[in-house]
């Protein structure tokens, strides 16, 4: 357990409103991380951060956007929300290290209508 | 690409009643295998890492074990609350350390 709190931890949207979600962590970890899981998909990389305001695509990047302007928050937006991102979003971070584990956040259920 | 395979999809055992969980991997150099436990409704776990081939972990009625391309994650007489999804992860040696998912095992430990 990392200190990683999610908000909200759960949403109902409209297709085509902008929603953001927050992760924020305490342990003052370097690398952060948004996935979405899905049924029969498992686990998705969506965007990472790997230090404040350094930020990369991950594998389902397409319509999602993030920002790291604190080490302890990464923001993830949905800029033009679809019913396709309906979806549990997990926040993971990781301590850069000597240890390469992932330690997740209790997730963001969004619906998208 | 890297991939992962996790069988079988949902186990059900009783309770004592000892088995494995298979994850398969194709990985361009492996740096490391991730056993994670999701409950319904929260976030994954983490378990264990595993790094080479022959390396074991235990923790309480759960032992993972890795080869050069699977690894099992045996659970010893197993209790109604070990009941979760099981999901398996790798992460590549080479470019980013992001991990790899698998679709996990969904276990049902039945009293």
């Amino acid at each position: 357990d990392a200190g990683i709190t999610q908000s909200p931890r759960h949403k109902v949207t409209e297709t085509g409103t902008p929603v953001t979600l927050r992760c924020h962590q305490t342990e003052n970890h370097r690398y952060m991380y948004w996935y979405r899981q899905d049924p029969g998909h498992g686990l998705r990389l969506i965007h990472y951060s790997y230090g404040v305001k350094d930020t990369d695509k991950g594998e389902v990047s397409d319509g999602y956007s993030v920002s790291r302007s604190k080490t302890e928050d990464f923001l993830l937006t949905l800029e033009s929300a679809t019913s396709s991102q309906t979806s549990v979003y997990f926040c993971a971070t990781e301590s850069g290290t000597s240890t390469e584990t992932q330690y997740f956040g209790p997730g963001t259920r969004l619906l998208v209508l | 690409e890297d991939q992962v395979t996790q069988s079988p999809e949902a186990l059900r055992l009783q309770e004592g009643e000892s088995s494995s969980l298979n994850c398969s991997y194709t990985v361009s150099g492996l740096r490391g295998l991730f056993w994670y436990r999701q409950d319904p409704g929260k976030g994954p776990e983490f378990l264990f890492t595993l790094y080479s081939a022959g390396e074991e972990k235990e923790k309480e009625r759960l032992k993972a074990t890795l080869t050069k391309k699977e690894s099992f994650l045996h659970i010893t007489a197993p209790k109604p609350e070990d009941s979760a999804t099981y999901l398996c992860a790798v992460q590549a040696l080479t470019g980013f350390q992001k991990l790899v998912f698998g679709t996990g095992t969904r276990l049902l430990v039945s009293p």
